[in-house]
């Protein structure tokens, strides 16, 4: 079975400074790693995943997340947060044995940024 | 990335009638789609499983005779609320892929409310 846990109800930020969002998984296998945005009744974004390779994977609209086997963490962080980063995001992982494409989520994060 | 189209994106209706939603891979032929409900605030709930041409296969704790789910071309799945009531009031969430995708895609979404 696979799980993702991401701790953190809400994360609030200001404008400019770096914005964190934590995740851990767990799966038997290896695991390929996902991170999704949602705005308001919108469905999901995919802004970046790992696969296999370099450890920090980078993405859309400047975010990038790193991949530790040792922690089994995924976080997804940002240099410099924007308002318009305020959404939901959410960090899913599949077991790469499994068959078919079907993805676990995190409960998600909000994340608020403040001008 | 990939181009999907769910419609409508948002619906309202009476409790007892049947709502059904579509999602259409645009861009590309989707041998596998995934339905998810997404309650307020909440992550996202696998619902069903369907490969195109095959039963849909459904997650524990949801009603296949309520969800009606079709995936007769490899570009078009529906999904059917039977016999609508208040609690089937949710975002609804689509997402086809192919083996050879390593990310998922979304659907925008639609919103039903039941009155």
């Amino acid at each position: 079975a696979q799980s993702v846990a991401q701790p953190e109800d809400q994360v609030n930020v200001a404008e400019g400074n770096p914005l964190t969002v934590k995740c851990t998984y767990s799966v038997s296998g290896n695991p390929y790693l996902f991170w999704y945005v949602q705005y308001p009744n919108r469905g999901l974004q995919f802004l970046l995943k790992y696969i296999t390779g370099d450890n920090l994977v980078k993405g859309s609209y400047g975010f990038e997340a790193e991949f530790n086997k040792s922690q089994t963490s995924f976080h997804l962080k940002k240099p410099s947060a924007l308002v318009s980063d305020s959404a939901l995001y959410f960090c899913a992982v599949r077991d790469i044995r499994a068959a078919g494409n079907k993805l676990t989520f995190g409960g998600g994060t909000r994340v608020l940024v403040k001008p | 990335g990939a181009v999907v189209s769910q419609h409508p994106s948002r619906v309202i209706c009476k409790s007892g009638t049947s709502v059904k939603i579509e999602c259409r891979s645009l861009d590309f032929q989707a041998t596998t789609m995934f339905w998810y409900r997404q309650f307020p605030k909440q992550s996202l709930m696998l619902m069903a499983t369907s490969n195109e041409g095959s039963k849909a296969t459904y997650e524990q704790g949801v009603e296949k005779d309520k969800f009606l789910i079709n995936h007769a071309s490899l570009t078009l799945s529906t999904l059917t609320v039977t016999s609508a009531h208040p609690e089937d009031s949710s975002f609804y969430i689509c997402s086809p892929t192919t083996l050879m995708n390593t990310e998922a895609f979304f659907g925008q979404g639609t919103r039903l409310t039941v009155v």
